[in-house]
């Protein structure tokens, strides 16, 4: 079993939609959570960390869950220019090291 | 703030020759990292400098792979020699000190050995 699992994708959604994606992850010591968005050929960038009592940047919201071992992301009115990989990352306890999901991918359809 | 930087932005070797890596971290970032992306995997972790000690190497896949940090401040990563299934992206991170803070990635070096 993968450390960290997302659903790949595409999810191909129409503009000003909402979508949703998840992520669950094995170790249950783990302590720090990340949400990175890649585009096409670029580095992933950070979006958003997810603290456990979730937490809201504009359009998109992050919550923990830790009992079910699952951080989900969600996109408001999506946009054109939200089109992107979407990383989870799951930061290994007791090291510096970030474990990546494969990404999903998202569509934003005009 | 300029960002972590890498060079070359792409390299094609021949299977059997050498190519080096070049990483410039955020300025006062004393956490270095090294990622690899393999066609269709996910990234995945190589090692971790301390400044310019090695603080976790386990990701490095053979001893095909160099990295050395001296003097704390660029990071090069050598492979030699390059085999085929060593193509993929190859992208440099930086942080600042605890663990589990937020890491800054550069634009990474796309490595193709044919």
């Amino acid at each position: 079993r993968k450390e960290v699992e997302q659903d790949p994708g595409p999810f191909n959604v129409p503009e000003g939609a909402t979508v949703a994606f998840n992520c669950t992850y094995s170790n249950s010591a783990s302590q720090s959570f990340f949400w990175y968005r890649q585009d096409c050929r670029k580095e992933p960038k950070l979006l958003m960390s997810v603290y456990s009592s979730g937490n809201e940047d504009g359009r998109f919201t992050a919550q923990l869950n830790r009992a079910s071992q699952y951080i989900s992301l969600l996109i408001r009115d999506s946009k054109l220019s939200d089109s992107a990989t979407y990383l989870c990352v799951v930061n290994r306890p007791g090291t510096y090291k970030y474990i990546f999901g494969t990404g999903t991918r998202l569509k934003v359809l005009a | 703030e300029a960002g972590v930087t890498q060079f070359p932005s792409h390299s094609v070797i021949e299977k059997g020759q050498t190519v080096t890596l070049r990483c410039d971290p955020i300025s006062g970032h004393d956490n270095l990292y090294w990622y690899r992306r393999v066609m269709g995997k996910e990234i995945k972790f190589l090692l971790h400098f301390v400044k310019e000690s090695k603080q976790d190497e386990s990701g490095m896949p053979n001893n095909r792979f160099l990295a050395e940090r001296t003097g704390g401040t660029y990071s090069t990563l050598k492979v030699q020699p390059a085999e085929l299934e060593d193509s993929g992206v190859y992208f440099c991170a930086s942080s600042l000190g605890l663990a589990g803070e937020k890491v800054y990635f550069g634009p990474g070096t796309r490595l193709t050995v044919t």
